[in-house]
């Protein structure tokens, strides 16, 4: 069975600072790796995703995450936060072999940039 | 293009009552799915289907049904509502790697 943990119910962070928000990931063969984001009473919006290539990969709004196989992870980052950041943040799985387009999700990690 | 639409935004129902989600997408995605989200649990899968007459149980089926007539629609149908099922219902349709959610459908059973 594929498995996600998000380690953080919530980040805080000062606006201008970087953040990291942490998603370590359980699955069979390799991942695909999927960041989204839910602001409030919206439904989840994607942000990037890890098929296959460079660890590095950037996506919407100037995040980026970094896939670690080694440690089987799969952090969200950006360099400098913004308070319009604030929001939920989903880490997803899903198998390159097997459960088809099945996601799994994390439990969600709150940021909340400050001024 | 409309993407993921969901119907209705908001339902109160009462315990026994049944109610049918609907969700629609106009992307001519074969696989759609739905999930519900509660508070600390991120989203669970309810039910999937990968086409049309095909459908699938996920994570947390009981109390649901599903049925795939059409690739646009994937309505979610609650048979006896139960105060367990309250929460907030995501419906999705996924291209090859990424998955389009709706805005969602916040249900309350008293």
């Amino acid at each position: 069975a594929q498995s996600v943990a998000q380690p953080e119910d919530q980040v805080n962070v000062a606006e201008g600072n970087p953040l990291t928000v942490k998603c370590t990931y359980s699955v069979s063969g390799n991942p695909y790796l999927f960041w989204y984001v839910q602001y409030p009473n919206r439904g989840l919006q994607f942000l990037l995703k890890y098929i296959t290539g460079d660890n590095l990969v950037k996506g919407s709004y100037g995040f980026e995450a970094e896939f670690n196989k080694s440690q089987t992870s799969f952090h969200l980052k950006k360099p400098s936060a913004l308070v319009s950041d604030s929001a939920l943040y989903f880490c997803a799985v899903k198998g390159v072999t097997g459960g088809g387009n099945k996601l799994t999700f994390g439990t969600g990690t709150q940021l909340k940039v400050e001024l | 293009n409309a993407g993921v639409t969901q119907t209705p935004k908001f339902q109160v129902l009462k315990t026994g009552q049944s109610m049918t989600l609907q969700c629609a997408q106009d992307m001519n995605h074969e696989y759609m799915s739905w999930y519900r989200q509660d508070p600390g649990m991120g989203l669970r899968l309810i039910h999937y289907s990968v086409g049309a007459g095909i459908t699938d149980q996920g994570e947390v089926p009981n109390g649901y049904n599903v049925s795939r007539s059409t690739t646009e629609d994937f309505p979610l149908r609650l048979l006896s509502a139960a105060p367990s099922q309250t929460s907030v219902y995501f419906c999705a349709s996924s291209s090859l790697h990424e998955q389009y959610f709706g805005p969602g459908t916040r249900l309350t059973v008293t």
